[in-house]
């Protein structure tokens, strides 16, 4: 299996602030990576796919970027709804197609 | 818009067998894996399966002996069997479209108690 991992776990933050989330995959996964935005109570949102491609809707000041291993969530200036848990999620290798722990934005 | 609708028995006894359906609705049934994810509570999610329109399925290792994921074309159906529960399955289960999630279903809390 492969095994994403996700730093920081949790990272407290003020709104503007420019926020990175980093997921690494112990194999090579090409650019078969997503990034999901939970809030408490909901499903998740897909944001990110493909590894740099912006979903429908999601605003342009989320950005993705990485391949093979090693790839990045940038939040270029956070906003109020921007607090929230962020998972990666690969589909490069199944099955399973494996989740990150999660990251935490929260209010610093 | 695409919308997904999920039902099913939220609490089951150890041992019992757990039993979900979701129901598409507003976009193409064909042509996209219809998968299933779970999310222990407080903590992150599970991938369990998926499922295409011809009834390909693939599983997650650690829970395919348990698991059953089948559809019904002709209803825009597809659903969820767990055997032998236990506290450990305790969770909300999602099901969703595609492999890059986009649309979700609202999720169903299932609690595996004696």
């Amino acid at each position: 299996d492969i095994q994403m991992t996700q730093s920081p776990s949790s990272v407290s933050a003020s709104v503007g602030d420019r926020v990175t989330i980093t997921c690494r995959a112990s194999q090579d996964i090409g650019t078969w990576l997503a990034w999901y935005q939970q809030k408490p109570g909901k499903a998740p949102k897909l944001l990110i796919y493909y590894a740099s491609g912006l979903n429908t809707g999601v605003p342009s000041r989320f950005s993705g970027s990485g391949s093979g291993t090693h790839f990045t969530l940038t939040i270029s200036s956070l906003q109020p709804e921007d607090f929230a848990t962020y998972y990666c999620h690969q589909t490069g290798a199944f099955p399973p197609f494996s989740f990150g722990p999660g990251t935490k934005v929260d209010v610093k | 818009q695409v919308q997904l609708q999920q039902w099913g028995a939220g609490l089951l006894k150890p041992s019992e067998t757990l039993s979900l359906t979701c129901a598409v609705s507003g976009g193409s049934f064909s042509g996209y894996y219809w998968s299933w994810i779970r999310q222990p509570p407080g903590k992150g999610l599970e991938w369990i399966g998926e499922i295409i329109q011809s009834g390909s399925t693939n599983y997650s290792p650690s829970l395919k002996s348990r698991v059953t994921i089948s559809v019904d074309t002709s209803n825009y159906q597809f659903s969820l069997k767990m055997t032998s529960v236990s506290a450990a399955d305790t969770g909300v289960y999602y099901c969703a479209r595609g492999r890059y999630f986009e649309f979700w279903g609202q999720g169903s809390l299932v609690t595996v108690s004696s």
